[in-house]
């Protein structure tokens, strides 16, 4: 069966500080991983990841996918509060064109 | 951009009682549209595959006709919730991808359905 794993599930932090979340996937004939932030809403994307080793960044966050050890990555450095959310991670195979496996999420709090 | 539209975006009914909630893809036509149940502090979890013109796909353990979709053209579906009940509650989030064969969905901003 198909699982995504996220660790850690929630984490709190201080204005400044650097944060790395983690997630794990096992999904047959897997494609790529996505990342997205949820914040009161629907999840808005982040990354998607179908190469190993080649890093993704937008501005304060970057991502990682390791197909060989199947986990990725996801930093954000200097957090802020408006950081502060849910982090989604989803994978997705080949033979499930659109359908995403979610992972349980990380909830991250940035306090000020 | 792909924008996905979900209607309403809450609804409080009584038991026992059908809710409709619509998603549409305002600028692009989407064959396939998923929907997604979320219950406080959890992920994301996939109901079903809508296809445009065809039965949906549910996903194990998700009630084929407690939640009807009905996917009727290329930019909307609806899923109703048939004869709801307070365990019904929950947050439904709709989603679409812009182009067959993307990775990358977009999703609606969710309805809060609460059953009395």
């Amino acid at each position: 069966e198909d699982k995504v794993v996220q660790s850690p599930l929630s984490l709190v932090v201080h204005e400044g500080d650097t944060v790395t979340l983690n997630c794990s996937y096992e999904v047959t004939n897997f494609r790529s991983l996505l990342w997205y932030k949820q914040e009161k809403k629907a999840p808005t994307f982040l990354f998607m990841l179908t190469s190993s080793g080649i890093e993704k960044k937008s501005g304060r966050l970057s991502s990682i996918l390791d197909k060989k050890e199947l986990f990725s990555i996801l930093n954000i450095t200097a957090t802020q509060t408006g950081d502060s959310a849910v982090y989604l991670c989803a994978g997705i195979g080949s033979s499930n064109t659109g359908k995403l496996i979610f992972g349980q999420g990380t909830t991250l709090q940035v306090k000020p | 951009g792909a924008v996905v539209s979900q209607h309403p975006s809450w609804v409080i009914c009584k038991s026992g009682t059908s809710v409709k909630i619509e998603c549409r893809s305002l600028d692009f036509q989407a064959t396939t549209m998923f929907w997604y149940r979320q219950f406080p502090k959890q992920s994301l979890m996939l109901m079903a595959t809508s296809n445009e013109g065809s039965k949906a796909t549910y996903e194990q353990g998700v009630e084929k006709d407690k939640f009807l979709i009905n996917h009727a053209s290329l930019t909307l579906s609806t899923l109703t919730v048939t004869s709801a009940h307070p365990e019904d509650s929950s947050f439904y989030i709709c989603s679409a991808s812009r182009t067959s064969g993307a990775n990358v969905l977009t999703f609606g901003a969710g309805s809060r359905l609460t059953v009395l």
